[in-house]
Order: structure tokens, then sequence, then C-alpha cells
């Protein structure tokens, strides 16, 4: 297994500029989500799945956009990246919610100028 | 709402000696309680957890107790080596209609030196 991988590591992105930050699992997860990391700030929820075809707001969602079509892939989109979202970005999956383990991806670092 | 407080860090150790990271909660209903760990250049991945009140989460030497009592979870180590650098996040999930959507505290940066 691959467990859950994230694409791309290190983005770049000017003021304006769109962008999808790519998110897969090979685990059969019901539950993904995505989370952004910055400084002293721990991590936060940005959005959420419970499966196929559900997605939901978390704590920090305004300027994101998400799609769950499939089980295994759960895009965070960025339609017109901002300064603010520089970030690291974390996508997590679980076999459902409620005290389970989630797993994390890598990481995707993201620098908006 | 719910919150997770962990200690000021970074904290710095030599290599053996005994680590505590202090981290208390708020949140209503009865949540599981998570540490994960972040080693340098990695996504987090899961230490240990405990999901009901005075279980012990124990992994890799270190554990921690989930004390509703005083809301709190603190992690613990006897004997820290240089491989355990890296950065520590206390976590909750408060279940209910907040079911897998994760908590964090801050995290806390800890540096063994040999």
């Amino acid at each position: 297994n691959a467990g859950v991988t994230q694409t791309p590591k290190f983005q770049v992105l000017k003021t304006g500029q769109s962008m999808t930050l790519q998110c897969a699992q090979d685990m059969n997860h019901e539950y993904m989500s995505w989370y952004r990391q910055d400084p002293g700030m721990g991590l936060r929820l940005i959005h959420y799945s419970v499966g196929a075809g559900i997605t939901d707001q978390g704590e920090v969602p305004n300027g994101y956009n998400v799609s769950r079509s499939t089980t295994e892939d759960f895009p965070l989109r960025l339609l017109s990246a901002a300064p603010s979202q520089t970030s690291v970005y974390f996508c997590a999956s679980s076999y459902d919610s409620g005290g389970k383990t989630q797993y994390f991806g890598p990481g995707t670092r993201l620098l908006v100028l | 709402g719910n919150s997770v407080t962990q200690m000021e860090g970074p904290v710095t150790l030599s290599e053996e000696a005994f680590l505590t990271i202090n981290c208390t909660y708020t949140a209503t209903g009865y949540p599981s309680l998570f540490w994960y760990v972040q080693y340098p250049g990695e996504g987090l991945q899961l230490l240990l957890k405990a999901t009901k009140a005075d279980d012990k989460g124990s992994n890799k030497g270190f554990e921690a107790t989930y004390r509703k009592e005083t809301t709190s979870f603190h992690l613990e180590k006897g004997s820290v080596q240089v491989s355990d650098s890296a950065v520590y996040f206390c976590a909750l999930d408060a279940g209910g209609t907040s079911y897998g959507k994760l908590t964090f505290g801050q995290g806390t940066i800890l540096t063994v030196h040999p």
C-alpha cells in the first residue's frame, strides 16, 4: 500500500492564480480530510468528506473548494490564491470517524507571492 | 468550542533524560485523545491514543493517560533518544457532530542532544 499520497510536494503561486492539490489513498478509507499547518497554530481542518459525493466544511474553509467523486481521491482547489494561503497542507484518511486513527500524507508546501 | 493546549516549547533535552509534554483539553462529552508525531520533512503519524477516561496509550516507550478529572493527556517517556527529536501534537476528536474532526494543539518541538 502506498498509503496517502499528495502532489505536488512544493508549489509557488502568484496571487490570484488557481491550482489543485491532489490527494489519493489506496486503503479504501471512507473518511478523508484536509488540514493546513501554520507555525504556532497546529493543524486546522479545512474540509472533510465522509464518503464519495459527501463533503462539508471544517474550521477554515474560505478560499478552498473540494469534491469527492471517488473513494480514493479528494482534491483541494484554490480558486484565487492569496498570500494568507501560504502554508503546509496535509491530507488525511481513516476507515471512518469517531476515534479512529487518521493517516496523513507527506504534505504539500505552498508559497503564494 | 473544543480546544487543546500544549505546553510552550521548544523543549531541549539530553539523551536519556525524562520527557514530559503537557496537554490539556476542553471538550463537551467524551472525546478521544491522540498524540501525533511529525519527524522532519514528513507528515504526521499516530504515536498513541486513548478513547475513554483512565485509558493509557503507549507506544515506542511513550505513554499518556486520559485524565478526565483534570482534562489532561500528558505525554511521557522515561529515557529519550536523539531519534525522538520531532514535533509532537496533542489532538482530540470530540465525537458527536464533530466526528472525525481533529482539533490540534499548537505542537511542541523536541530536540534531543547526544
